[in-house]
């Protein structure tokens, strides 16, 4: 069956660093997604992606936040100066609406920042 | 978007059947009715969807009533590997929206 997979794993950085996570979405999809969960708290939505460009985005997807497709098959989450509240795990979906009403989530990539 | 609620906890057995039920009272038209798993770190996972009435796949049923303002999750001869938090989502059907979870239930299945 097909997954969606992230790198990597965990990720540790120190503050005001920039991290890039990584993902790789179904292949056949053409709408991506980036969450992310707190330890403890609710998977919270940041931004959606479609045709090259961001679909929408929440309050949370402020401008440390970037997103790009550099290829056909990477779909990356920047974070331009991590703080510390930005420690969470952060999650990948893709979905091939209309034939499909699911997400598919990647298992995460937890960050680390210290 | 409607707000959900449900229970924040359930306890259950190993072979029984579990219900778990959500209330949606500000449901819209265009709204579809969602359930998502997600075991300890890891992603959500699709469990199922409806509209209306009752909808069964090969691992779970959803029962919505006439008025659409709450849905029953059916979750049949559970097992320790169901344990989990379920989360009910209402929104769009079409699949290209943001999702908005809620804090879910934890189900606990003890043998």
């Amino acid at each position: 069956e097909p997954e969606v997979t992230q790198t990597p794993s965990h990720q540790v950085t120190q503050m005001g660093q920039e991290v890039i996570l990584r993902c790789v979405p179904i292949s056949n999809h053409l709408y991506f997604y980036w969450y992310r969960q707190i330890l403890g708290q609710k998977v919270e939505f940041l931004v959606s992606f479609y045709n090259n460009e961001i679909s929408e985005k929440s309050e949370i997807f402020d401008d440390q936040f970037s997103v790009e497709r550099p290829d056909g098959s990477n779909f990356t989450l920047k974070i331009r100066s991590t703080k510390l509240e930005d420690s969470a795990m952060y999650f990948c979906a893709s979905s091939d609406p209309p034939a499909s009403h699911e997400q598919y989530f990647g298992p995460g990539t937890r960050l680390t920042v210290t | 978007l409607a707000k959900t609620t449900q229970p924040i906890s359930m306890d259950s057995y190993e072979g029984q059947e579990v219900n778990i039920t959500c209330s949606h009272n500000n449901i819209a038209t265009n709204d579809y009715i969602t359930w998502y798993q997600q075991f300890p770190s890891q992603g959500p996972r699709f469990i199922i969807q409806g509209y209306k009435t009752k909808v069964t796949n090969e691992v779970a049923s959803l029962f919505i009533p006439a008025d659409r303002k709450s849905s029953t999750l059916s979750l049949p001869r559970v097992s320790l590997s169901d344990t989990a938090v379920y989360y009910c989502l209402v929104g769009g059907g079409g699949g290209a929206d943001g999702l908005t979870f809620g804090k879910g239930t934890h189900l606990i299945i003890q043998p």
